[in-house]
């Protein structure tokens, strides 16, 4: 069918380390790709996204490239620090206009 | 400013109550969405409307209605509430287009007792 699969969390990491959070995708055709972030008590906000296959998107150090040949579109940041501590969810956009959403994965980031 | 907004933020209520969750954006968008998320912080969509026509109606009871008076509102009914309802409802809007970028209110957190 057609899904969103992330890595199961909580993912705890000290300040400065690496972040990678996998995501894979299933479906029909090349969907647009996002990551959004949810912070404590709040919406969720856009983080990235990309559009076409091999597109990057970027954003506050973050970033993810749209794979279509692993169909993945893994978030990495460089050197995390405790204010990027939230739940992150992977999305895909199908024919119509919905989103669907990974399970998101919580990260912790400990000083 | 605030680009979407709900009301209220926070919802206690008894099984059975009849209750409403109203929606605003200033966006100017086509295209508005409720979405439910779980306890386990899963999200699902369940209504669209997109000029205040409905366009996405996923397998919800029809406990659940959706009222969209205008482009900018679309509220949510919920009737004869139960203890599953439990869980925070999220308005989206966004206009369509081919990257689609939804933006999400606050939530509301509903608690059913």
């Amino acid at each position: 069918g057609n899904s969103v699969t992330q890595m199961e969390g909580p993912v705890t990491l000290s300040e400065e380390a690496f972040l990678t959070i996998n995501c894979t995708y299933t479906a029909t055709g090349y969907p647009s790709l996002f990551w959004y972030v949810q912070y404590p008590g709040e919406g969720l906000q856009l983080l990235l996204k990309a559009t076409k296959a091999d597109d990057k998107g970027s954003n506050k150090g973050f970033e993810a490239t749209y794979r279509k040949e692993t169909t993945s579109f893994h978030l990495e940041k460089g050197s995390v620090q405790v204010s990027d501590s939230a739940v992150y969810f992977c999305a895909r956009r199908d024919s119509s206009y919905k989103l669907i959403f990974g399970s998101g994965t919580r990260l912790l980031v400990r000083p | 400013d605030t680009a979407v907004s709900q009301t209220p933020k926070y919802l206690v209520t008894q099984m059975g109550n009849d209750k409403s969750i109203k929606c605003e954006q200033n966006l100017g968008h086509d295209t508005m969405y409720w979405y439910k998320q779980d306890s386990k912080k899963f999200l699902k969509i369940m209504f669209s409307y997109n000029n205040k026509e409905l366009i996405i109606n996923e397998t919800v009871p029809n406990r659940f209605s959706p009222k969209s008076p205008d482009k900018a509102h679309l509220n949510l009914h919920i009737n004869s509430l139960e203890l599953g309802d439990s869980a925070v409802y999220f308005c989206a809007s966004s206009q369509a287009g081919t990257s689609n970028e939804q933006f999400f209110g606050p939530g509301t957190r509903l608690t059913v007792l």
